[in-house]
């Protein structure tokens, strides 16, 4: 079964310096790898997607995120962080199948401090 | 582009009573469309989806059913509410290998 795992409940960085936040996936076959940011009491919104092709994945509002196959992470990078990039932070990896159901982590909660 | 209308945003619901929560979806045809739950302000569980009208797949056994009478109308119910079923629904339809998702619709059970 598809799974991903973000070992950080919440991840605390200042304002201007870079962040990371961490995603490990476990699937069979090729990985199909999401991140979706959530702002409190709203929807979810796409980032970014790594299907196939070039490691790092470029995404909006400056993300970017690094296809790592022999260490099977998909970790969320940003140069600088902004006090507007404090939410939540899903990875998400494609179930399989016809449809495309997602399968997504706990989140993590990015706390960008001024 | 493709939009996502959930309502109510937010009920307030005595325990037994029943629930009625629609998605409805503008600028596609023929989505798969999915339901999923939001507990605690974190998890996401995938409760059901649908590739077509009538077509429903629950992926966990619960106290809520899902239909889709139209092609671009999602409508997750329950006859009578539990406790548990309090949280964060939201709807969700796929384009291009994507989800798009709703505001979602906050349902607190007392």
């Amino acid at each position: 079964a598809q799974s991903v795992a973000q070992p950080e409940d919440q991840v605390n960085v200042a304002e201007g310096n870079p962040l990371t936040v961490k995603c490990t996936y476990s699937v069979s076959g090729n990985p199909y790898l999401f991140w979706y940011v959530q702002y409190p009491n709203r929807g979810l919104q796409f980032l970014l997607k790594y299907i196939t092709g070039d490691n790092l994945v470029k995404g909006s509002y400056g993300f970017e995120a690094e296809f790592n196959k022999s260490q099977t992470s998909f970790h969320l990078k940003k140069p600088s962080a902004l006090v507007s990039d404090s939410a939540l932070y899903f990875c998400a990896v494609r179930d399989g199948g016809a449809t495309n159901k997602l399968i997504f982590g706990t989140g993590t909660l990015l706390a960008v401090q001024p | 582009s493709q939009t996502i209308h959930q309502w109510p945003a937010t009920l307030v619901q005595p325990v037994g009573s029943p629930l009625s929560l629609e998605c409805t979806v503008e600028g596609t045809s023929n989505p798969n469309l999915y339901w999923y739950r939001q507990a605690a302000g974190r998890g996401l569980q995938l409760l059901f989806y649908s590739v077509g009208i009538g077509q429903i797949s629950s992926e966990v056994p619960q106290n809520l059913s899902a239909s889709r009478p139209q092609d671009r109308q999602f409508i997750l119910s329950s006859k009578k509410l539990l406790l548990s079923d309090s949280g964060f629904y939201l709807c969700a339809s796929d384009r291009a290998g994507e989800l798009f998702f709703g505001e979602g619709s906050r349902l607190t059970v007392l």
